[in-house]
């Protein structure tokens, strides 16, 4: 059974850093490239970041270009969201989502985690 | 940037047909995938590439594309299929995911 379990989330003032994790079950890891995607309270799904198979290719959503970091451990099975100098726009849950194939452009999100949630404020 | 509209509500009555509309001016022929979110859970994948069902989705629920609009259509709605409903797409221009507005279907 393919899971996705994130964790990491919390308050944090503006200005301050974060970093998420989400450890993968149920799949080979290495062989999938993986998303986050958050979704601030009463909105819809906002792509953050995608990560492909082996790490080497990164795209990012220009809302968190230069301030999110996303990489991942393969022989942990484990991806990783680091953010820096939070805004409250970036208030949300967060969900890493699986990516069916080695790439991570071009396609869809066929598995996702339960999310964990990230309030910026003071 | 790239925004895909979507009307924000749909109503239809049980039994009926309920069609969703995605669009963009520059859609042309990228692939559309669609989501269901019901409230306090995750969003699940209905229908990928255009119209691709996972084999875990309902049949009734199908998916067509022509020209810069992408449709969803549930057949035969259950009160079960009220949920918000994202299109999505890849942008290989500016190499981003894009999700749709959102539609919020009401089962009458």
């Amino acid at each position: 059974e393919v899971q996705l379990v994130e964790s990491g989330g919390g308050l944090v003032q503006p200005g301050g850093s974060l970093r998420l994790s989400c450890a993968v079950s149920g799949f080979t890891f290495r062989s999938y490239a993986v998303s986050w995607v958050r979704q601030a309270p009463g909105k819809g799904p906002e792509w953050v970041a995608a990560i492909s198979g082996s790490g080497a290719t990164i795209y990012y959503a220009d809302p968190v270009e230069g301030r999110f970091t996303v990489s991942r451990d393969n022989f942990k099975d484990t991806l990783y969201l680091q953010m820096n100098d939070l805004r409250a726009e970036d208030t949300a849950i967060y969900y890493c989502a699986r990516i069916p194939g080695f790439s991570s452009s071009g396609y869809y999100f066929d598995f996702w985690g339960q999310g964990t949630p990230v309030t910026v404020s003071s | 940037s790239y925004i895909l509209a979507q009307p924000p509500s749909v109503s239809v009555a049980p039994g009926e047909t309920a069609r969703i509309t995605c669009g963009e001016s520059n859609m042309g022929s990228k692939t559309v995938h669609w989501y269901q979110q019901k409230p306090g859970q995750t969003p699940v994948l209905v229908i990928f590439h255009d119209s691709s069902r996972p084999s875990e989705i309902p049949e009734r629920f199908s998916g067509s594309h022509s020209g810069n609009t992408a449709t969803l259509i549930i057949s035969g709605v259950e009160a079960e299929d009220e949920a918000d409903y994202y299109c999505q797409l890849w942008d290989a221009d500016a190499d981003h995911y894009v999700f749709g507005t959102g539609t919020q279907v009401t089962v009458l």
